[in-house]
């Protein structure tokens, strides 16, 4: 079955203890973004990549961190987590956001809370 | 900026109501086009898509949307809603680059 799968679906931890959410997508994506969704905000973009080893900056990136050095993987990094990265992350992946296969598939999101 | 506003954040409509939701986007060149969905507890997943051709898309469910190039516009829409129908929808627009951008959402509660 073709899906996005992010690890974990809830966390809760304490300023400043480093975090890593997992995502693995199974459909050969070359595109895969980090989003972050908050009540009246929408999604925004945190980090995006293109491709293996190559990343860019979304609109919220500051506190995160990525990596892209499979194709199917695109771990999310928090150093050091501050209250106000609670939020609902969703990991998403797409063949080529920039054409007309630019559908996003989302995973089922991971629930993070900073105390 | 591009950006993308969705102009009611609560709809709440009986079952059997027409549905439109409003979306503009702020972007003057070729656009992607997409709605959302987000039911109770789950991920986002996609309903329609616009990126070229007859500017009336139909997606699943019943869902149709309209994109109106003069006035940035892609409203969805449905003709009789359902309980099942309850959900926040998103609206998002691709220029073509790497970047989708969504709008805040808007939250649909259909009472049964």
């Amino acid at each position: 079955e073709a899906q996005v799968t992010q690890n974990p679906r809830y966390l809760i931890t304490v300023t400043g203890k480093k975090l890593t959410v997992t995502c693995s997508q199974n459909m050969n994506h070359e595109y895969m973004s980090w989003y972050r969704q908050d009540p009246g905000l929408g999604l925004r973009q945190i980090y995006y990549s293109m491709n293996v080893e190559v990343t860019d900056k979304g609109d919220v990136p500051e506190g995160y961190k990525v990596s892209r050095k499979e194709k199917r993987n695109f771990p999310l990094i928090l150093e050091s987590p501050s209250p106000n990265q609670t939020s609902l992350y969703f990991c998403a992946s797409s063949l080529d956001a920039g054409t007309s296969t630019g559908e996003l598939f989302f995973g089922e999101g991971s629930r993070l809370t900073v105390l | 900026a591009q950006s993308v506003s969705q102009h009611n954040h609560h709809v709440i409509l009986s079952e059997a109501a027409s549905l439109e939701l409003g979306c503009n986007y702020s972007y003057g060149g070729t656009v992607n086009l997409f709605w959302y969905v987000q039911y109770p507890g789950q991920h986002l997943q996609l309903l329609l898509k616009y990126f070229s051709g007859d500017p009336l898309v139909k997606g699943i469910k019943g869902f149709e949307a309209e994109f109106i190039k003069s006035k940035f516009s892609f409203n969805l829409r449905k003709p009789s809603v359902q309980w099942s129908d309850t959900a926040e929808y998103f609206c998002a627009v691709n220029t073509g680059g790497f970047k989708t951008i969504f709008g805040a959402g808007t939250r649909l509660f259909v009472k049964a």
